[in-house]
C-alpha cells in the first residue's frame, strides 16, 4: 500500500515552455502533498506544501508564479513549471501524507520521481 | 547550524559488514524519525519509522533513537550489493505541518 505516481518519470522541453508534472497517490487519500527538488548530490529541498482545496503554501525563496500547483484532488496534485529555463533542470519529486494513521500519521511516501531537462 | 547534519560520505564496505549510519539534528522538538533509501535517480523509498525514542528493527535494519543526544543512527547488518544506495535520515515534528527536515543523505556502496 501507499503508492505514489509521477508522471512523466523524465521530460526534456525547450526554454520558454511550460511542463507539467503530475502527483498521484493510488491506493490511499493524501490531504497533503509535498514537492521537493534535488539536485545531483543533494539532498531533496522542499519547494511547497500543497493541500487539497486550497492554495499552496511555498517555502522561502520559490517562485509562486514560475512553479503552479494546483491540488484538486485527494488524489491528484500537479506541479506546472512555467517558461523553464536551463536553471530549472531538476529533479523534481513528490510525496504524499497519508489521510488517515496515528502516530504513523506522520508519514510521507514518495513519488518516483520527474526529471526536467531544459535545453 | 542545520537543523540536521548527516556525513555525505561516500562509504564503501565489503559485502557482510555491518553498515553503521548517523545523523544529529538540534531541534529538541523532533518526534518522528524516518530513514529513507534512495537509489540513483529514483524517489526515495522510506526503510524505518521511528517515533520518539529507542529502538526499531526490521530484518537486518536496525534503527536507533537517542533524543538525550540528538542522535539516530541506522544500521545494516550482512550488507549486500543491493544495499548500495545513498541513505537519507529525516525528521519532524508535532504540529508543524508536517514538514520534514532531511539530512544531505550518506552515499553507501557494498562491494561484492
Amino acid at each position: 500500500g501507499a503508492v505514489v505516481s509521477q508522471h512523466p518519470s523524465w521530460v526534456i522541453c525547450k526554454s520558454g515552455t511550460s511542463v507539467k508534472i503530475e502527483c498521484r497517490s493510488l491506493d490511499f487519500q493524501a490531504t497533503t502533498m509535498f514537492w521537493y527538488r534535488q539536485f545531483p548530490k543533494q539532498s531533496l529541498m522542499l519547494m511547497a506544501t500543497s493541500n487539497e482545496g486550497s492554495k499552496a503554501t511555498y517555502e522561502q525563496g520559490v517562485e509562486k508564479d514560475k512553479f503552479l500547483i494546483n491540488h484538486a484532488s485527494l488524489t491528484l496534485s500537479t506541479l506546472t513549471v512555467t517558461s523553464a529555463h536551463p536553471e530549472d533542470s531538476s529533479f523534481y519529486i513528490c510525496s504524499a501524507r497519508v489521510l488517515y494513521g496515528t502516530e504513523r500519521n506522520n508519514e510521507q511516501f514518495f513519488g518516483p520521481g520527474t526529471r526536467l531537462t531544459v535545453l | 547550524q542545520k537543523e540536521v547534519e548527516q556525513d555525505p560520505g561516500p562509504l564503501s564496505v565489503p559485502e557482510g559488514a555491518i553498515v553503521s549510519l548517523n545523523c544529529t539534528y538540534s531541534n529538541s522538538a523532533f518526534q518522528y524519525f524516518m530513514w529513507y533509501r534512495q537509489y540513483s535517480r529514483k524517489g526515495p523509498e522510506l526503510l524505518m519509522y521511528t517515533y520518539s525514542s529507542g529502538n526499531k528493527e526490521d530484518g537486518r535494519f536496525t534503527a536507533q533513537v537517542d533524543k538525550s543526544s540528538k542522535y539516530i543512527s541506522l544500521f545494516i547488518r550482512d550488507s549486500q550489493p543491493s544495499d548500495s544506495a545513498t541513505y537519507l535520515c529525516a525528521m519532524s515534528a508535532p504540529n508543524t505541518g508536517n514538514q520534514f527536515y532531511f539530512g544531505t543523505g550518506t552515499s553507501l556502496t557494498v562491494i561484492p
